[in-house]
């Protein structure tokens, strides 16, 4: 068990440019996280995926965030005219819960972003 | 709406002394709750959950935490700490089995020799 993977590590990227992270989920789990982390706003959620649909998208800022999941072994997170307050470390989540057994979210190692 | 409040941004304390993280939660319904744990440069690591039944719940790495319904509680603990406990500890609420994770800020903890 690999665990999640995020992958780049780290992107660097000037303002206006865009920014695809990607995350695959841990196999057999049937949801998909998005978070973001900074030190000011801590936490934040973005975005979900359940087998593949959206479920639920509040956290997303509207106008340049989007997020997919093609196929139960990744989804994309993708950042259109990337501004500096864009900056954060963005960490991927997947969770499987059959019912009854399994609620906690693994993440993964996140994609540090870095908005020039 | 819910939220998350951990109302101790740092927490120093010795090593082998207990030690007990705050965590309060606001939420109308019965609510999903868990710790994790972040070590510097890594990611979010589960600790363990609480979702129904035993009001006291143990946890990996030596961790336990105690849900309390009537002041809306869900306090980490361990005892003894040590010095490898040193990290930043975040509580998370959700609303059901699959469902987005509100945070608290996280409390850093240091154990110092």
């Amino acid at each position: 068990n690999a665990g999640v993977i995020q992958t780049p590590r780290h992107k660097v990227t000037g303002k206006g440019q865009e920014a695809t992270l990607w995350c695959e989920p841990i196999s057999g789990h049937s949801a998909v996280f998005w978070y973001r982390q900074t030190i000011v706003q801590g936490l934040e959620f973005l975005t979900y995926f359940r087998n593949q649909a959206p479920i639920d998208d509040s956290g997303m800022p509207k106008e340049r965030f989007s997020a997919q999941m093609p196929n139960q072994s990744h989804s994309t997170l993708k950042i259109q005219s990337t501004q500096p307050q864009d900056s954060a470390v963005y960490l991927c989540a997947s969770s499987f819960g059959t019912g009854g057994s399994s609620y906690e979210q693994y993440f993964g190692p996140g994609t540090r972003l870095t908005v020039l | 709406a819910q939220s998350v409040d951990q109302p101790d941004a740092h927490v120093t304390l010795s090593e082998g002394a207990s030690l007990e993280l705050r965590c309060s939660y606001s939420y109308s319904a019965a609510p999903y709750l868990f710790w994790y744990v972040q070590y510097p440069g890594q990611s979010l690591q589960f600790l363990l959950k609480y979702i129904t039944g035993d009001t006291v719940v143990k946890g990996t790495k030596g961790f336990e935490a105690e849900f309390r319904k009537s002041n809306s509680s869900f306090n980490l603990k361990k005892s003894p700490a040590h010095w490898s406990d040193s990290a930043k500890y975040f509580c998370a609420l959700g609303a059901s089995s699959f469902s987005k994770l509100v945070f608290g800020q996280g409390t850093s903890l240091s154990v110092v020799p």
